[in-house]
C-alpha cells in the first residue's frame, strides 16, 4: 500500500528565504507526482506535475524534483513571499489513466513579512 | 477560473438525511473523481468515474454513496443517509486529457449535525 509522508509538518520562515519541502513515498512504481497548494478552507491548486520519467519541473519561483528510485520529491521555493503562506501537498499516482492519487499530510508554510 | 465548479459551497444537514453534491466541469472531460478531506486529515480518494461508469472506488465508498452524471454535464455525489463522520470537505476533480494531471474544484463543505 502506498504511503506518502511530508516533512516538515510545519515551517515558519522570514520573507525572502529559499526553502525546501520534502515528500517521500514507499512504492517507487509511480506514474506521476503532483504538488498542490491549499489555502485554509479552500480547494487544491495544482502547482507542478512531474511524470515518472522526468527529474524536475519548474514554474516561476517553484522547482520540483523527483528521485523515483529513492521514493523522494522536493519542492523548492525561491525568495519566499508572505503570499506563499499555505499548506503544500504532494500526491502520487500509481498507474496510468484514471487511477487514484495518494496524498501526503502536507506541510503548513508560514512566511512572515 | 476553476477547472470545475462545485455546489453548494457549504451544506449543513441533520444526521440521516440525504445530501447531493454537484460538480460542473468547465469543458467536456471523461475522467472525474471525488475526494474528501476530514478536518485536519489527509485528502482521501473516494471514487473515480470514467465514461459514465465507476472505474475505481475506495473502501470508504460504501453503499451509502453513489455517483452519476445524469445529464452528461453535472457530476453528482449522493450520500443517502448521512452520519456524523461524513462531515468533511468534498472535492470534485477532473483529469487532464493527456498528462494525467488532476484539477480540483473549490470543494463543498458538509456539516452533519
Amino acid at each position: 500500500k502506498q504511503e506518502v509522508t511530508q516533512i516538515p509538518a510545519a515551517l515558519s520562515v522570514p520573507e525572502g528565504e529559499n526553502l525546501v519541502l520534502n515528500c517521500s513515498f514507499t512504492d517507487s512504481a509511480i506514474y506521476n507526482l503532483q504538488w498542490f497548494r491549499q489555502d485554509p478552507g479552500k480547494g487544491l491548486t495544482s502547482l507542478l506535475l512531474i511524470q515518472s520519467s522526468q527529474r524536475e519541473q519548474t514554474s516561476g519561483r517553484l522547482n520540483a524534483s523527483l528521485d523515483k528510485s529513492s521514493g523522494r520529491s522536493t519542492l523548492y521555493i525561491a525568495a519566499s513571499q508572505p503570499g506563499d503562506s499555505a499548506t503544500y501537498l504532494c500526491a502520487v499516482r500509481r498507474d496510468t489513466g484514471f487511477q487514484k492519487l495518494v496524498f501526503g499530510t502536507g506541510t503548513r508554510l508560514l512566511v512572515s513579512p | 477560473e476553476p477547472e470545475v465548479t462545485q455546489t453548494p459551497s457549504h451544506q449543513v444537514t441533520q444526521m440521516g438525511q440525504e445530501v447531493i453534491l454537484r460538480c460542473v466541469p468547465i469543458s467536456n472531460h471523461l475522467y472525474f473523481y471525488w475526494y474528501r478531506q476530514i478536518l485536519g486529515q489527509k485528502v482521501e480518494f473516494l471514487v473515480s468515474f470514467y465514461n459514465n461508469e465507476i472505474s475505481e472506488k475506495s473502501e470508504i465508498f460504501d453503499d451509502q454513496f453513489s455517483v452519476e452524471r445524469p445529464d452528461g454535464s453535472n457530476f453528482t455525489l449522493k450520500i443517502r443517509s448521512t452520519k456524523l463522520e461524513d462531515s468533511a470537505m468534498y472535492f470534485c476533480a477532473r483529469g487532464g486529457l493527456t498528462t494525467g494531471e488532476l484539477f480540483f474544484g473549490e470543494g463543498s463543505r458538509l456539516t452533519v449535525l
